[in-house]
This record gives structure tokens, C-alpha cells and sequence, in this order.
């Protein structure tokens, strides 16, 4: 079955970047989608088909997909970005979906 | 305004079951997917299963082994999920999900979940 690997914690200090990795096998041929769940709350969309986002969510949140690595790029981090970050894709050859470990971001 | 709410968790003995409900409002249901996403305690995002528009097409994950079966009532805009033979291993929260599309798509509104909780 698809994996997908993420780390399991990223730290950033206010106001700087943050980039959150998903890895897979050639996930640059799938399209990738990214969740923030925060503490005890629902996951939320802010990443689908590798880089569109949805409506609500702050410019800031950006995403690529190449090769082997999709990534979630968070500019100008700030308290309110820290949560827990899911990448996603559909793994046709099984018809699953599949989720990334999780990340958690810490903002310093 | 797009509102998905689950209800049916509870405590359940091992082996028992359960059915969960989800309850769509603020959108055309019969036109998208829907999915069931799950959450053990301190862990990270688990896909249980997906049902089209139609409810003519569904997908289960691997783990689910014949014990749960999503289903839909259109007529309702409910989205359900049994799920039968439980183990202490399925204690989670139960999440449903809207997905973009009629088809299986990504999720892009999501309930509060419901908590599953399996104890004897």
C-alpha cells in the first residue's frame, strides 16, 4: 500500500517560514492535499490539489508537489498556525486513501 | 451554511456494535461523496471509508475487514456507517466528511466527530 512520510515535528519562530514535508513514491504524479487540525478541534482544508486553497483560508498557506516530496509552505508563521498537519492522496492502484503520518507545528 | 454533524458514539463492549449517523445540512447531499475518517486517542488521521453521490460506489480501508458498511439515505441527507465486531483497537473518534465532488474527492468540510469508545 501507498505511504506517505512526514516528520513528526517542525518548530518556526513567529514571523519566519515554515515548511511542513509530505514524502512519497513519485507523489508528484498524485495530487496532494494538506489538513490543520488544531487541539481538540476538527481538521480543516488549507491545501487541495497540491496548491489551490480554499476560500477563508490566508494566502499564506501555499503548496507544491514535485517527485518525491509535496510540501506545505506557511509564510509569516504566526501563533494561530500551531496545529497538527495531514497530507492526503488517492492512491489508485487501491482505491484507498491515505494520509500522512502528521506533523506537528510549533510556533516558538 | 455548509453543517455536517455526527451522532451514535458511545461505549460499546468488545464484539458489540454500533451505528453511526451523520446528519448534512446547507448543501445539494445527493451531489457530493461523503467519507468517514477516524482518530484514535493521541494519534493521527485514519480513512475508514468513502460512498459516492449515489451511494452506488464505496470504498473500505484495508483495517475494516468486512466489519463496517457505510451507507446513505439521500432522501434524509444522512450518511451512516455500521460498524460491527468491535475492538479495543477502534476506540476513536469518528469523523464524517464532505468531500469536493460526487465522486471521491478530497474532504473539505468535516464534522465535530463522534467518540467510539470500546471497553468492557
Amino acid at each position: 500500500s501507498y505511504v506517505l512520510t512526514q516528520p513528526p515535528s517542525v518548530s518556526v519562530a513567529p514571523g519566519k517560514t515554515a515548511r511542513v514535508t509530505c514524502g512519497g513514491n513519485n507523489i508528484g504524479s498524485k495530487s496532494v492535499h494538506w489538513y490543520q487540525q488544531k487541539t481538540g478541534q476538527a481538521p480543516v482544508l488549507v491545501i487541495y490539489y497540491d496548491s489551490d486553497r480554499p476560500s477563508g483560508i490566508p494566502e499564506r498557506f501555499s503548496g507544491s508537489n514535485s517527485g518525491n516530496t509535496a510540501t506545505l509552505t506557511i509564510n509569516r508563521v504566526e501563533a494561530g498556525d500551531e496545529a497538527d498537519y495531514y497530507c492526503q492522496v488517492w492512491d489508485r492502484s487501491s482505491d484507498h486513501w491515505v494520509f500522512g503520518g502528521g506533523t506537528k507545528l510549533t510556533v516558538l | 451554511e455548509v453543517q455536517v454533524v455526527e451522532s451514535g458514539g458511545g461505549l460499546v463492549q468488545p464484539g458489540g456494535s454500533l451505528r453511526l449517523s451523520c446528519a448534512a445540512s446547507g448543501f445539494t447531499f445527493t451531489n457530493y461523496a461523503m467519507t468517514w475518517v477516524r482518530q484514535s486517542p493521541g494519534k493521527g488521521l485514519e480513512w475508514v471509508s468513502v460512498i459516492s453521490g449515489s451511494g452506488r460506489t464505496t470504498y473500505y480501508a484495508d483495517f475494516v475487514r468486512g466489519r463496517f458498511t457505510i451507507s446513505r439515505d439521500n432522501s434524509k441527507s444522512t450518511l451512516y456507517l455500521q460498524i460491527n465486531n468491535l475492538g479495543p483497537d477502534d476506540t476513536a473518534v469518528f469523523y464524517c466528511a464532505k468531500a469536493m465532488t460526487t465522486e471521491t474527492s478530497n474532504f473539505d468540510s468535516w464534522g465535530q466527530g463522534t467518540l467510539v469508545t470500546v471497553s468492557s
